[in-house]
């Protein structure tokens, strides 16, 4: 049920994109993503609702594919700041338990 | 501050004892979720409230733990008879409920370790 992300991991150079995918074998009402760095709490990014959906802000971006069973999120021109774990998350068909992806660790060197 | 937050922010304690987390939400938020977050893992859910209704809890939610939030605002998590597996970060979220669009905004979380 826990959706899939990949990569697991990926080190960056400052100024390099990324592209960190979350997979699920059924369809998704909705995906959340989430950034967490050490001993801190998730941070929200951004929601998608519909099939075909793309949205983003400054250099983070994602979308949601058609079929709602794959989500991307990309990061652009990538910053220190951007080092962490990124989750995708979705609640379940049920509405009420929430669940988070694996969650793909993300390191910017400069 | 209006943010989430949680206390205490750490917490040792002895194999077999009692702990209690509380929870602060967001003020107009009416629903809350606890989550228990080990090393190297993504945060797992946990429970949820409705204003003052628990209304879903997970498998992992054993007999030892129980949530109340009795008035519908703070919420508190104990654990009793703390064993070294329930040593975790402990995260609690809460939302606005609109449908399909609830964004969680979370605290610091409370670290526990059971010696």
């Amino acid at each position: 049920q826990q959706p899939v992300q990949s990569p697991q991991a990926v080190i960056l150079r400052e100024g390099e994109d990324a592209v960190i995918n979350c997979s699920s074998s059924k369809a998704l009402y909705s995906v959340h993503w989430y950034r967490q760095k050490h001993g801190e709490a998730p941070v929200f990014l951004m929601i998608l609702l519909k099939g075909g959906e793309q949205k983003g802000h400054d250099k983070i971006s994602a979308s949601f594919n058609e079929k709602k069973q794959q989500s991307s999120l990309y990061l652009t021109a990538s910053q220190l700041s951007y080092s962490g774990t990124y989750f995708c998350g979705t609640y379940m068909n049920t509405g009420n338990q929430f669940y988070f992806g694996t969650g793909t660790s993300l390191t910017v060197i400069p | 501050d209006t943010g989430v937050s949680q206390n205490p922010r750490h917490k040792i304690t002895k194999r077999g004892q009692n702990v209690t987390f509380r929870c602060d939400p967001i003020s107009e938020h009416n629903r809350l979720y606890w989550y228990r977050q080990t090393l190297g893992q993504g945060p797992e859910f946990l429970t949820y409230f409705q204003n003052e209704a628990q209304l879903e809890k997970s498998r992992l939610l054993s007999d030892r733990f129980s949530a109340e939030r009795p008035k519908g605002s703070f919420s508190t998590l104990e654990i009793q008879r703390t064993e070294q597996g329930d040593s975790a970060m402990y995260l609690c979220a809460s939302s606005l409920n609109r449908v399909l669009q609830e964004t969680q905004y979370f605290g610091p979380g409370t670290r526990l370790l059971v010696l």
